[in-house]
């Protein structure tokens, strides 16, 4: 079975903090995704990437960054966290046939 | 106009009772058709994969694409409590999910014992 681990699975952060959320797939995928789903707006891509240090903008990229230094991890980064950036933070990879996601990030930006 | 609609809910149903969840869209283009089950604080899981028209069953699920109508369900039979969750439709025009897939907003469905 594919395994996506995330490291937190709750954060509280304050404002203007710079926030590290990791995620680690086993089993060799070219791809990896960040999301960010929140109450009635569903899943958002916030960045993806297809190769180590590849990456492409999702369709909220504004205020995060990524890296793929290995090809098992990928790194969200909030440079300044915000009160909107407060969300569930969800990774997932794919070697096609479907995305397979970790369990989640439930980030708090106080 | 989103690309894929999907009724929020919630959808309430007695226990043993025959679920259907669906989703509409608007680009034809798109081939790949995927349904997923979120459970409360949990990342989503992967049920059905499928390509094209027709139907895939497996197990108590199945799902059924009518691209003529630009429409997709995923039935539910048998439903149990443990089936209480938010269901989300997704989809792309892509053979692999290399890049986006195109998500519904995901229906909440309770199944009540």
């Amino acid at each position: 079975d594919v395994k996506v681990t995330q490291s937190s699975r709750y954060l509280v952060k304050r404002t203007g903090e710079k926030v590290f959320l990791e995620c680690v797939q086993d089993m060799d995928h070219e791809n990896m995704f960040w999301y960010r789903q929140d109450p009635g707006l569903g899943l958002r891509l916030i960045y993806f990437s297809y190769d180590v240090k590849m990456k492409e903008k999702g369709d909220i990229p504004e205020g995060y960054s990524v890296s793929r230094e290995k090809k098992e991890r990928f790194s969200l980064i909030l440079e300044s966290a915000s009160t909107n950036q407060t969300s569930m933070y969800l990774c997932a990879s794919t070697g096609g046939r479907g995305q397979f996601f970790g369990p989640g990030t439930r980030l708090t930006v106080l | 106009q989103k690309e894929v609609e999907q009724d929020p809910g919630p959808l309430s149903v007695p226990e043993g009772a025959i679920v259907s969840l669906n989703c509409t869209y608007s680009n034809s283009a798109f081939q790949y058709f995927m349904w997923y089950r979120q459970y409360s604080r949990k990342g989503p899981e992967l049920l059905m994969y499928t390509y094209s028209s027709g139907n895939k069953e497996d197990g108590r699920f199945t799902a059924q694409v009518d691209k003529s109508s630009k429409y997709i369900s995923l039935f539910i039979r048998d439903s149990q409590p443990s089936d209480s969750a938010t269901y989300l439709c997704a989809m792309s025009a892509q053979p692999d999910s290399n890049y986006q897939l195109i998500w519904g907003a995901g229906t909440k469905l309770i199944i009540k014992p």
